[in-house]
């Protein structure tokens, strides 16, 4: 079974400029993750999709940051403009639907490894 | 905001040894998992432990949780080379399982 992909791998560029990341998640997988790893710390949850709809993205800086998910398959994240501390790994998920009080797991993909100078 | 914090920052043994992290959390939670992170790879759950459960086992890992003091701890018997990683739990608080926080993390260093 194919994991979850993400592109590019490393991404290098200038502050104030833009980038954008791409997710295919699991096959079947109706719920989608992005989020943010600043190095030394654990990953924050940027936004969350189920099927094309946003369920959670209270922590998406949402004046520079945007996500979308148009036909429930693969995702989008873009930064606009970048600033320095935007610096991180960003790492997508993505689960099967599941009943209230039960749990599945979330797959990951190995990341995007951005760097803004 | 986070949830989970993991003690030690960073804990470094020989092969063969045992390796200890602990988690502790704020509020109650429904399930909290332990991941591990390889160097430059994406994270990979490793086991999920329910409130109602003190104790699991999965091979070589036995995770406790301990909810009147709000703790978990992550056992590790027979420590390997490949087993040198960044160790996460994550703990989720609402009733639907999906949103999860994650501490900081354990850099754990197992020496040949």
């Amino acid at each position: 079974e194919a994991g979850v992909a993400q592109s590019p791998r490393y991404k290098i560029i200038e502050k104030r400029q833009s980038v954008a990341f791409w997710c295919n998640p699991i096959s079947g997988h109706a719920t989608l993750y992005w989020y943010q790893q600043i190095l030394g710390q654990g990953p924050k949850l940027l936004i969350q999709f189920q099927n094309n709809g946003v369920v959670d993205d209270s922590q998406l800086p949402k004046d520079r940051f945007s996500a979308e998910r148009l036909k429930g398959v693969d995702s989008t994240l873009k930064i606009q403009p970048a600033k320095l501390e935007d610096s991180a790994v960003y790492l997508c998920a993505s689960s099967l639907i599941f009943p209230v009080g039960g749990y599945n797991e979330q797959f990951f993909g190995p990341g995007t490894r951005l760097t803004v100078l | 905001s986070q949830q989970g914090e993991e003690d030690p920052q960073a804990l470094s043994i020989q092969e063969g040894e045992n390796a200890t992290m602990n988690c502790s959390y704020k509020t109650s939670i429904n399930n909290l998992q332990w991941y591990r992170q390889n160097s430059g790879r994406g994270l990979v759950h490793l086991i999920l432990i329910r409130s109602n459960e003190r104790e699991k086992h999965s091979g070589r890992l036995r995770v406790t949780l301990d909810t009147s003091k709000k703790s978990s701890s992550l056992l590790i018997t027979a420590s390997r080379a490949a087993d040198t990683a960044s160790y996460f739990c994550a703990t989720d608080t609402d009733n639907y399982g999906q949103n999860f926080v994650f501490g900081p993390g354990t850099r754990l260093s197992v020496l040949p």
